[in-house]
Formats: structure tokens, C-alpha cells, sequence
């Protein structure tokens, strides 16, 4: 069975800190996908990676950045020098080696809150 | 460009009464799901459909039913409704392993 584990219910930072949500997963595939969605107050989920097991490169894209480590089964998102409209709930998900073709495996959340 | 549309976005219900989710998709994609979110956790799968006239249980899927007879289309039916049903329903859509794209949302309380 899949698991995802993120162990951070609340996470608050005040404006321009960096912070980083956690994220640890459990699966048997060897071949896998993990994903990370930003769900704001307005309640709507956007992708923002997708990253297979394959490929243990991190990534960055503006002031995001992505840690994936497969020897210790975690796949950590950064924000650097966060602003209030970064506030939302992360969520990290899991797919099988259909690349989630067959449904996603979610965490429970961390809401995030970015105090001006 | 619509993407997936859902509606109703709100909905109430009454203990044992039936209702039907609408989701419909237009960027073509074979892949569609449903996933439903109780407060303060995680969306969990309850039925997909790799495409039309093909459905499949996720991981909750008692008390729900599921038809796909378009690529468009993937109603999700609520037979006799209860209060463990109350969430929020999202319908998400994929092409093939490509990210999923869900939906606003339909928010379902049962009383």
C-alpha cells in the first residue's frame, strides 16, 4: 500500500522567511511519481511538480525548490523569501508506476501561513 | 478554455436522498477521477475511469457509483445519502501519467 506522510499540520512564518514543508512517502513500485498541489483559500488545486523516481535531480523554478531523496523516501518543497499569496495548503501525493494514471495517494496537508 | 467543470458547487442534502455530481472535462483526456476531502485531510480516491464504458473502485468507494459512457463525462451518483458523506468532491482529469487537472469542487453536506 501507498502512504504518504506530512507530518507538519501548521506551518507559520512571517513574510520573507524561507520555509520548507516536509514530505515522506512509502510505496513497493520501483518506479513511481510524486507530485506536489498548492490549494489556496479560494479552495481549487494546482499542480505544481511532478517528479519520478528516476530522477533525483533537484529542481528549482523561482523562489520554489524541490528536494527529492530517495534514500530517505522524501520529497521536501522549499519556499525562499515567502510572501502572503504563497499562504495555502501543500499537499504532496503520490502515483504508482502508472505515473498516477490509476489515482493519486495523498498527505494530509500543511497549511501554510505567511504573516505580512 | 473551461478545463473541468463541476457543478453544483454547493449542494445540501437530506439523510437517504439521491444525487448526481457533474463533471465534464474538454481537453480531451482519457483519464478522469473522483476524490473527496474531509476537513483537515487529504483527498481521498474514490472511483476513475481510464476511459469511457471503463470505471474502477479507488480507495472509498462504498456508497457511490460511477458511469463513463463519453471521454467528456463522469457523473458521480449518490444513492442514499448520509452524513458520513458530507466532504467536498473533486473530479480531476489526466492524459495518460500526465498531472491530473481537478476541478473547482462541489461542496455536499448531508443533514
Amino acid at each position: 500500500a501507498q502512504k504518504v506522510t506530512q507530518a507538519q499540520t501548521e506551518i507559520s512564518v512571517v513574510e520573507k522567511e524561507d520555509v520548507t514543508l516536509d514530505c515522506v512517502y512509502e510505496t513497493r513500485d520501483t518506479t513511481y511519481y510524486l507530485f506536489w498541489y498548492k490549494q489556496p483559500p479560494s479552495g481549487e488545486l494546482v499542480f505544481l511538480i511532478r517528479r519520478n523516481s528516476f530522477d533525483e535531480q533537484n529542481e528549482i523554478s523561482g523562489r520554489y525548490s524541490w528536494n527529492f531523496q530517495k534514500s530517505t523516501s522524501s520529497f521536501n518543497f522549499t519556499i525562499t523569501a515567502s510572501q502572503v499569496v504563497d499562504s495555502a495548503v501543500y499537499f504532496c501525493a503520490l502515483g504508482g508506476t502508472g505515473g498516477g494514471a490509476d489515482g493519486l495517494t495523498f498527505g494530509k496537508g500543511t497549511h501554510l501561513i505567511i504573516q505580512p | 478554455n473551461a478545463g473541468v467543470t463541476q457543478t453544483p458547487k454547493f449542494r445540501i442534502l437530506k439523510i437517504g436522498q439521491s444525487m448526481t455530481l457533474q463533471c465534464a472535462q474538454d481537453m480531451n483526456h482519457n483519464y478522469m477521477y473522483w476524490y473527496r476531502q474531509d476537513p483537515g485531510m487529504g483527498l481521498k480516491l474514490i472511483y476513475y475511469s481510464v476511459g469511457a464504458g471503463i470505471t474502477d473502485k479507488g480507495e472509498v468507494p462504498n456508497g457511490y457509483n460511477v458511469s463513463r459512457s463519453t471521454t467528456e463525462d463522469f457523473p458521480l451518483r449518490l444513492e442514499l445519502a448520509a452524513p458520513s458523506q458530507t466532504s467536498v468532491y473533486f473530479c480531476a482529469s489526466s492524459y495518460g501519467s500526465q498531472p491530473q487537472h481537478f476541478g473547482d469542487g462541489t461542496r455536499l453536506s448531508i443533514l
